[in-house]
């Protein structure tokens, strides 16, 4: 099974609509990640979480919110939809080094 | 704030002969740069790694080289092989950025059977 899941992987959706992307991980790891994928921008960071009780903003965090459910789950939420925040979203986890592990992505399109 | 960039959207070499893919950064600081590869339709994983004490990191056909002076990064495959095929992304992570990495825009390389 894989270490970091993501569900859906796939999700159209309409403009004003609001959505949620969930991430889930089995590698014990404190900190976890949101990033956004467009091309030719590589991967930008939108959230971030050290711990169940700690949020921080990334980069690009306008237009997003997130929640640390426990240790295993960071979800992010785009409260109202818009076609820009088309993209394709990974969600990462880390322990006490540096390397990020990631999951498969969702491709997110907003009509 | 830290910026890198990868300055060659696209690389394509014959299998067998040697990819070199290069980074770019502004600050000089205690640092930490890694290499991901990215395949469609899949999440980055990593792939190599290295600390700014070194200049160097090898690990099997891949080395990283850190040009700390010319503030420059340098993947090279060799052999290239055709399931070498990906994007492939240089990020930095230090400073005051602990815990967090930036990433460079990625490289496709393409690798011709």
């Amino acid at each position: 099974d894989a270490d970091v899941t993501q569900t859906p992987r796939n999700r159209i959706t309409k403009t004003g609509k609001r959505i949620m992307l969930e991430c889930s991980q089995t590698k014990g790891h404190d900190r976890m990640y949101w990033y956004r994928q467009d091309p030719g921008l590589g991967l930008r960071l939108i959230y971030y979480s050290f711990d169940v009780k700690d949020i921080n903003k990334g980069e690009i965090s306008d237009g997003y919110s997130v929640s640390r459910q426990a240790q295993a789950k960071f979800s992010l939420s785009l409260e109202s939809a818009i076609p820009n925040q088309t993209a394709l979203y990974f969600c990462a986890t880390a322990g006490s080094e540096e390397t990020q592990y990631f999951g498969p992505g969702t491709r997110l399109l907003v009509l | 704030d830290q910026q890198v960039k990868q300055n060659s959207p696209s690389l394509s070499v014959q299998e067998g002969r040697i990819s070199i893919l290069n980074c770019d950064y502004t600050n000089s600081m205690f640092d930490y740069f890694l290499w991901y590869k990215k395949y469609p339709a899949e999440g980055p994983t990593f792939l190599i790694s290295i600390s700014s004490i070194k200049d160097k990191n090898e690990d099997g056909r891949f080395t990283v080289f850190l040009n700390k002076s010319a503030k420059h990064l340098s993947l090279h495959i060799v052999p290239s092989q055709p399931g070498d095929s990906a994007v492939y992304f240089c990020a930095w992570a230090g400073g005051t950025s602990y815990g967090k990495l930036t990433f460079g825009q990625g490289t496709i390389l393409t690798v011709h059977p």
